[in-house]
């Protein structure tokens, strides 16, 4: 199965709140995981990524949260601010650079 | 930094038009992708290339072709075009073998 499932759709935080987002894999090859930010009028751009030999990346305020046996990851957004509102997107695929399956997307707001 | 650029921003086409889009990159990449975005789907791949002259299809090439005849150059075509493939198209690239993926910022077409 090639499915990235993403949750929830949209997301309304206040401003120095946790914003948590969640993906679910079904592929056990999979072996590259990245989240991907955009802005509108803007392509996606890579915010973080994670392998699975490790549980947990944190870069500043985001932090990938890996679980392999549960085949699921999440984003976790710490004291999340106006300018994170932008539509996240989890994906999953190979090191070796394969195409990349994404989820459908989350819409985030964080409100002032 | 890693540029790929999409030769337009917005296109309104006329059904059972040739549409061509066309894709840049400066980075001497050897991957190339053509995605679809659509609310609610998130990013859908339609072709990939893993070298000039090469292409893959992706989950959805119904009504798709590439051209790849140039490494620093992808064209996604639409051979008649309909009102269903109205859509944001997005650009990507990465080196051989390896990711992450850079997307272009992509182009907005309507097809009327």
């Amino acid at each position: 199965q090639q499915q990235v499932k993403q949750s929830p759709q949209s997301l309304i935080v206040q401003k120095g709140g946790i914003s948590i987002i969640n993906c679910a894999y079904e592929n056990t090859a999979f072996d590259y995981f990245p989240w991907y930010q955009q802005f509108p009028g803007k392509g996606p751009a890579l915010l973080i990524a994670i392998r699975p030999d490790v549980s947990e990346k944190k870069e500043g305020r985001f932090t990938i949260s890996f679980n392999k046996s549960a085949k699921q990851f999440s984003l976790h957004i710490m004291d999340s601010q106006p300018g994170d509102s932008a539509t996240y997107f989890c994906a999953a695929g190979n090191q070796a650079g394969t195409a990349l399956i994404f989820g459908k997307g989350t819409t985030l707001s964080v409100s002032s | 930094d890693v540029k790929v650029t999409q030769s337009s921003r917005y296109l309104v086409k006329r059904t059972g038009e040739k549409v061509f889009l066309e894709c840049v990159q400066d980075m001497d990449h050897e991957n190339m992708f053509w995605y679809r975005q659509d609310p609610g789907l998130g990013l859908r791949l339609i072709y990939f290339s893993y070298d000039v002259k090469m292409k893959e299809k992706g989950d959805i090439p119904e009504g798709y072709s590439v051209s790849r005849e140039k490494k620093e150059r992808f064209s996604l075509i639409l051979e008649s075009a309909s009102t269903n493939q109205t859509s944001m198209y997005l650009c990507a690239s990465s080196i051989k073998g390896s990711q992450p993926q850079h997307f272009g910022d992509g182009t907005r077409l309507s097809i009327l």
